[in-house]
Formats: structure tokens, sequence, C-alpha cells
């Protein structure tokens, strides 16, 4: 089966950028997703970019997709308080039908 | 708009007990699905459905079942509840399309005691 790997922890300070990293294995993978879960709640949709792009910019947002190391990252410009969540990749193939993949999970922590 | 509404929010079960743990969805999404989150493991999906009459299994559907009788519900049911299946579970609907956005519902927290 697939696997999507990311670190636990992340603690940034308020004005930095932080960077999330995520690590999967599946080749077949077209789409890849960032969701974030604040404290008590579900999730909710980030940003995707697909398996044929390198680079996705959405305000604060930069997602970085390394095809060849299965590697793709967020950078988050900018972090505010409010980014304190935990941040999951994603994946799914085509013909999947949106089943989805998760990552561990990585808990970011901005701090003043 | 209502979105995705679970219930409970939170339930204590004894070993042995069942129960089903309701998601409705108001956006007339054919794919709705049920992902289990435990620490350091993110979501697993147990089962999803493609539209009203079809389900399948996900990676991990041991010890639940589900049915879809409407576009609306997707219900979860807990045959004989274990100290195992202690997590929160959350529901998600999307069109069906691999690009679209899942929304998720806001959990169910379930111990099992």
């Amino acid at each position: 089966g697939e696997d999507v790997e990311q670190s636990l922890f992340l603690s940034v300070r308020e004005g930095d950028s932080s960077v999330i990293n995520c690590t999967y294995t599946d080749s077949s993978s077209t789409y890849l997703y960032w969701y974030k879960q604040e404290p008590g709640a579900g999730l909710q949709l980030l940003t995707y970019i697909f398996s044929n792009m390198d680079m996705k910019q959405d305000q604060r947002l930069t997602v970085l997709l390394n095809k060849k190391d299965k590697h793709l990252s967020l950078r988050i410009a900018d972090t505010q308080t409010g980014d304190s969540a935990i941040y999951f990749c994603a994946e799914t193939f085509t013909g999947g039908g949106n089943k989805l993949t998760f990552g561990t999970g990585t808990q970011l922590k901005v701090e003043l | 708009n209502a979105g995705v509404t679970q219930t409970p929010k939170f339930q204590v079960l004894k070993t042995g007990q069942s129960m089903t743990l309701q998601c409705a969805q108001d956006m007339n999404h054919e794919y709705m699905s049920w992902y289990r989150q435990d620490p350091g493991m993110g979501l697993r999906l147990i089962h999803y459905s493609v539209g009203a009459g079809i389900t399948d299994q996900g990676e991990v559907p041991n010890g639940y079942n589900v049915s879809r009788s409407t576009t609306e519900d997707f219900p979860l049911r807990l045959l004989s509840a274990a100290p195992s299946q202690t997590s929160v579970y959350f529901c998600a609907s999307s069109i069906r399309d691999e690009i679209t956005e899942a929304f998720f519902g806001q959990g169910t927290r379930l111990t099992v005691v």
C-alpha cells in the first residue's frame, strides 16, 4: 500500500516562514493535497497540485513538488498564530474516485 | 449551508455494544467516505460510497458496516465495539472527481471502555 510520511512537529516564530514536508511512495499519484485541521474541527482543503506540476503559489502558500524524489512541501510565508494547526498532505490517483491517502500530519506551533 | 453534519460529537461505549454514527450532507455530493483519525497515523479510510446503493471497503473496514440508501446519508455502524475502535471519526463528501475538494464533518470522538 501507499505510505505518506510527514514529520510530527514544527515550531516557528511569528513572521517567519514555515516549511512542512511530505514524502510519498506511490508513483501513480495524480493529485496531491494539503489539508489544515484546527483544534476540535474537521479538515479544510488549503491547496492542491497536479503531479505534472512543479510548483503552485496561492497568496502566502507555496507548494513544491519533486516527482523524482516523491517529495512535496508546503511553505507558509509570514506565519501567523492563526496558522497553528495540524497540516496533512494527501494523495489520490486517476480513477481513485477521490479516495484520499493521508500523511501522518504535522503539528505546526507558532510562537510569539 | 450545513455542509457535512455528523452526530453525535462525543460517545462512550462499553466493549461489545453496537452503535451508529450518523453523517448527512446537503450538497448533493455523489461521493461520501468515512475515515478514522488516530495519533501519529493520520486519517485512514474505512468505507466509501460513490453513489446511493454503492459502497466499498477502504483500508481499515473490519468491525464496521455502511449502507447508502440515499444521496444525503451515509451512516457508519459499529457491530460490536472494541477498545481498538477508540478514535475520532470523520465523514467526508465530494463531487465524484479527483480534483475537487473533499468537505469534512466536525468529527465524532468515540471512546470504547
